[in-house]
């Protein structure tokens, strides 16, 4: 069975930082494609950013570059999501998910960050 | 404001056919596949249509999509109440180099 478990949200104050990851099983992961995926609470979604399968492209919302990273670990079958200087419109539930655009798609059921003094 | 625009209501009665347009440009809808995801309350996403107007295996064939140009269409025919839940367009931008997503549109069934 495909499973998404994310992690590593919790409140952070402005300017913080935070790491989200993603454990994947039941598929192999090195083969797709990850995204990661926001909802501002009450919002639509929000798409942050894509990794490619090895790593070696990443693509990323405007407002988040320069503050947030993608990256995975094959070998772990993690993804992973590095979010510095963050603010309260940061704040969102975030999703992690496979094949975004595709017939294999899978979302996990999200991990939430608030960002709050 | 999402580079692609859904309305961001609709709503029908049981037995009804809605449909929840998607409008983007030569960049986005124009050049590439759209795909609609269903979420439910409480739950995360789910995939309903692919590539335009493809169906993964589990969902009716009450949903189906179409493009033409540079807009999309979702169909729910034989409406539900359980179909009440918001719908997104989603697809790739070559001009962003992109993931856009559609602002959503909320479907009430009466």
């Amino acid at each position: 069975e495909v499973q998404l478990v994310e992690s590593g949200g919790g409140l952070v104050q402005p300017g913080g930082s935070l790491r989200l990851s993603c454990a994947a099983s039941g598929f192999t992961f090195s083969n797709f494609w990850m995204h990661w995926v926001r909802q501002a609470p009450g919002r639509g979604l929000e798409w942050v950013a894509t990794i490619k399968t090895d790593g070696s492209e990443k693509y990323y919302v405007d407002s988040v570059k320069g503050r947030f990273t993608i990256s995975r670990d094959n070998a772990e079958n993690s993804l992973y999501l590095q979010m510095n200087s963050l603010s309260a419109e940061d704040t969102a539930l975030y999703y992690c998910a496979r094949s975004l655009l595709a017939a294999t798609s899978h979302w996990g059921q999200g991990t939430l960050v608030t960002v709050s003094s | 404001q999402s580079v692609l625009t859904q309305p961001p209501s609709a709503s029908g009665t049981p037995g009804q056919r809605v449909t929840i347009s998607c409008s983007g440009s030569s960049s986005n809808i124009g050049s590439k596949t759209i795909h609609w995801y269903q979420q439910l309350p409480g739950t995360a996403p789910k995939l309903l249509i692919y590539s335009n107007d493809q169906r993964p295996s589990g969902v009716p064939d009450r949903f189906s999509g179409s493009k033409s140009g540079t807009s999309a269409s979702l169909a729910i025919s034989g409406l539900q109440s359980e179909d009440e839940a918001d719908y997104y367009c989603v697809t790739w931008d070559d001009s962003l180099n992109a993931v856009v997503f559609g602002g959503g549109t909320k479907l009430t069934v009466l």
